[in-house]
């Protein structure tokens, strides 16, 4: 069965660090991972997609890598600012038939930057 | 420029009541989805509907029912509501499986 882990589970920093996300997955066959965005109270926003066959992803401040072999991925968001606050999900999409209709989600990493 | 919205955004019952959770897109989209988040875990697939039509079970479909109305809309029903059935429901869409998938911004459920 996939599983989904993210490490932390929350981060505070302060304004202008550059971090990393983790997320880390139990079955390497996955069709793809996404990294998604959830404000408080409201619904997830999808930030980066990574296909099985791809390396990295990048948009603008961030950029996210997948190591397949490893069942790892990671989420770097460069000159942090306290907009970015909210919590950061990642999930992995299976290969095969059934599978490769469902998210598996991680839980999530709360971040949070101060001024 | 609405995409997909979800109706009531929070609701509280009482066990034993029955409730239908709306979620209606409007990107003309094939696949739609409901998922629950429980604090400290991910998002957990309730059911999904490939096209208009089908339905599917996903990991944790017990104590729900879906109706898969029309293509723009997707309903989940708690026939007899329980405390563990207290979580914030998100439904989302997507052009077809396996493309990313766009959600709305939950109902947020309570039973006492």
């Amino acid at each position: 069965k996939q599983e989904v882990t993210q490490i932390p589970a929350a981060l505070s920093v302060p304004e202008g660090e550059n971090l990393v996300l983790n997320c880390s997955f139990t079955d390497s066959a996955i069709y793809n991972l996404q990294w998604f965005r959830q404000d408080p109270g409201k619904g997830l926003t999808s930030l980066l997609l990574i296909q099985s066959s791809q390396r990295e992803q990048t948009s603008g401040r961030l950029n996210a890598s997948l190591d397949k072999s490893s069942g790892r991925s990671t989420l770097y968001i460069a000159a942090s600012q306290p907009g970015d606050s909210a919590t950061y999900l990642c999930a992995v999409r299976l290969r095969g038939s059934g599978g490769y209709n469902k998210l598996i989600f991680g839980a999530g990493t709360r971040l949070a930057v101060h001024p | 420029n609405a995409g997909v919205t979800q109706t009531p955004k929070f609701q509280v019952l009482k066990t034993g009541q029955s409730m239908t959770l709306q979620c209606a897109q409007d990107m003309n989209h094939n696949s739609m989805y409901w998922y629950r988040q429980d604090p400290g875990m991910g998002l957990r697939l309730i059911y999904y509907s490939a096209s208009e039509g089908t339905t599917d079970k996903g990991e944790v479909p017990n104590g729900y029912n879906v109706s898969r109305l029309n293509k723009r809309e997707f309903s989940l029903r708690l026939e007899s509501a329980a405390p563990s059935q207290t979580s914030v429901y998100f439904c989302a869409s997507s052009e077809t499986v396996g493309q990313p998938q766009h959600f709305g911004d939950g109902t947020r459920l309570s039973i006492l």
